[in-house]
């Protein structure tokens, strides 16, 4: 049974980049792919980007390329997502999840709020 | 790029009735890569359904889900004061991105 868990909460200025963790705990982690997925206050889901940690590979959505950069660090069963260029429209709870690349989003960990604020 | 509308972007009704969730994409979800979700505030999106209609693991019955290609529905047979919450759905089966409905809430009539 995988189980994610992510850091803290963060308040960032604007211009600046915040980095996300998430550590997996169960399962095999180099087997699986962790996505991550944002929701602002009061809106929807919106996919960023996931990778497969065994390979180091990732793929972004288009609106984020250039700002997005998802890592893993194996040794510690960890995925980052590490957003630049922090704009107030980035204020958002971040999450993680396992899958994505054909296959669903399951289970998601409990998220993190990012606050970009001046 | 496919795009997920979901409709109706509320529903109002009471406990015991049906409810009937649409999700209508711009183009063929292949293999019926289409899950669905539940979101309650404060809380992270739970899956419900995967592959259009399979339900996950500990999902009651009274939720199914039908469809293909571009028209997909969500229904819950008879509203729990639980069920009460925000519904998305989502496509996993393109090359990137992952795209999800912008989801329909489902609230107490």
């Amino acid at each position: 049974q995988v189980h994610l868990v992510q850091s803290g909460a963060e308040v960032k200025k604007p211009g600046s980049s915040v980095k996300v963790s998430c550590m997996s705990s169960g399962g095999t982690f180099n087997s699986y792919t962790i996505s991550w997925v944002r929701q602002a206050p009061g809106q929807g889901l919106e996919w960023m980007g996931k990778i497969i940690p065994v390979l180091s590979i990732a793929n972004y959505a288009q609106r984020f390329q250039g700002r997005v950069t998802i890592t893993a660090n194996t040794s510690t069963s960890t995925v980052y997502m590490e957003l630049s260029s922090l704009r107030s429209d980035d204020t958002a709870v971040y999450y993680c999840a396992k899958g994505g690349g054909r296959v669903w989003l399951d289970p998601w960990g409990l998220g993190t709020l990012v606050t970009v604020s001046s | 790029e496919i795009v997920l509308t979901q409709s109706p972007g509320t529903l109002s009704l009471s406990p015991g009735e049906r409810a009937t969730l649409s999700c209508r994409a711009s183009q063929r979800v292949s293999s019926n890569y289409l899950a669905w979700y539940q979101q309650k505030p404060g809380q992270a999106p739970r899956v419900l359904m995967t592959g259009a209609s399979s339900r996950a693991t500990g999902i009651p019955d009274r939720f199914s889900g039908s469809g293909s290609g571009t028209d997909f529905t969500l229904t819950i047979s008879r509203l729990e004061p639980e069920d009460f919450a925000v519904y998305y759905c989502q496509q996993y089966g393109s090359a990137p991105p992952i795209t999800f409905g912008g989801g329909t809430k489902v609230e107490i009539k």
